[in-house]
C-alpha cells in the first residue's frame, strides 16, 4: 500500500491567498484526521471524518478554515484567506475503525508558509 | 483536563545510554496511551501503546511504564542509538476517536 498521500508537500503563498491541501487516505480506512503541527502548540487535531462525514470540527481555528471529504478516497483542507500565523505543517492521517485503540497512519505532511 | 503534559522538550543522550520521556494527564477516563515517533520530514508513526490495566509494556528496546495512581506514563529507550534520534509524542484517548497529543520531545542520540 502506498500509505496516506498528501499534496502538495510544500506550499508557499502570500497573505490573503486561498490555500488548498489535499489528502488521499489508505484504501479501506473509514476515519480521516487533519492535524496541524507547530513548534509552540505541537500536534493539534483540526477535524476528523468518519465514512466521509465530519464528526468533530472543534479544533478548526476559525471560519477561514474548512474541510471536505467528497468521497472515501479524497479530502481537502482549505484556508481562505490565509494569514502568516497559519504557517505550519499540516498532516492528514487515516485509521480503520477510529482512533481509540487503533493506529493512526500519518501522511508525510504539507509544509505551509504564508508570507 | 484534556491536556497531556510532556517533558522534557528536548533530550540529548549518548549512544548506549537510556532515554526517558515523561507524560502526565489529568483525565482519569483516559484508557489508551500510545507513543508516536516522528523522523524529520516524515509524519508520526505509532511506536508502542499501553492500556492502564498493565504497568509496563516492552517491545525490544522500548518500554512504556505506567503509573495509574500518579496519572503518569513514560517511555524508556534502552541502549539508545543514533537512529533513535527523532521527535517522540505521547498521547491519550478515551472512548472517542480523538487522540490528545503531548507537545513532543526532540531526542538526539550522539555516537
Amino acid at each position: 500500500d502506498a500509505g496516506v498521500i498528501q499534496s502538495p508537500r510544500h506550499e508557499v503563498t502570500e497573505m490573503g491567498q486561498e490555500v488548498t491541501l489535499r489528502c488521499k487516505p489508505i484504501s479501506g480506512h473509514d476515519y480521516l484526521f487533519w492535524y496541524r503541527q507547530t513548534m509552540m502548540r505541537g500536534l493539534e487535531l483540526l477535524i476528523y471524518f468518519n465514512n466521509n462525514v465530519p464528526i468533530d470540527d472543534s479544533g478548526m481555528p476559525e471560519d477561514r478554515f474548512s474541510a471536505k471529504m467528497p468521497n472515501a478516497s479524497f479530502s481537502t483542507l482549505k484556508i481562505q484567506p490565509s494569514e502568516p500565523r497559519d504557517s505550519a505543517v499540516y498532516f492528514c492521517a487515516s485509521s480503520l475503525n477510529g482512533g481509540h485503540m487503533n493506529e493512526q497512519f500519518f501522511g508525510p505532511g504539507t509544509r505551509l508558509t504564508v508570507l | 483536563q484534556q491536556q497531556v503534559k510532556q517533558s522534557p522538550q528536548s533530550l540529548i543522550v549518548q549512544k548506549g545510554g537510556i532515554s526517558i520521556i515523561n507524560c502526565a494527564y489529568e483525565n482519569t477516563a483516559f484508557d489508551y496511551f500510545p507513543w508516536y515517533q516522528q523522523f524529520p520530514g516524515k509524519g508520526p508513526a505509532l511506536l508502542i501503546a499501553i492500556r492502564p490495566d498493565v504497568s509496563e509494556k516492552k517491545e525490544g528496546r522500548f518500554t512504556i511504564s505506567f503509573n495509574k495512581s500518579a496519572k503518569q506514563f513514560s517511555l524508556h529507550i534502552m541502549d539508545s542509538q543514533p537512529g533513535d534520534s527523532a521527535t517522540y509524542f505521547c498521547a491519550a484517548s478515551y472512548n472517542t476517536d480523538k487522540l490528545i497529543f503531548g507537545t513532543g520531545t526532540r531526542l538526539q542520540v550522539f555516537p
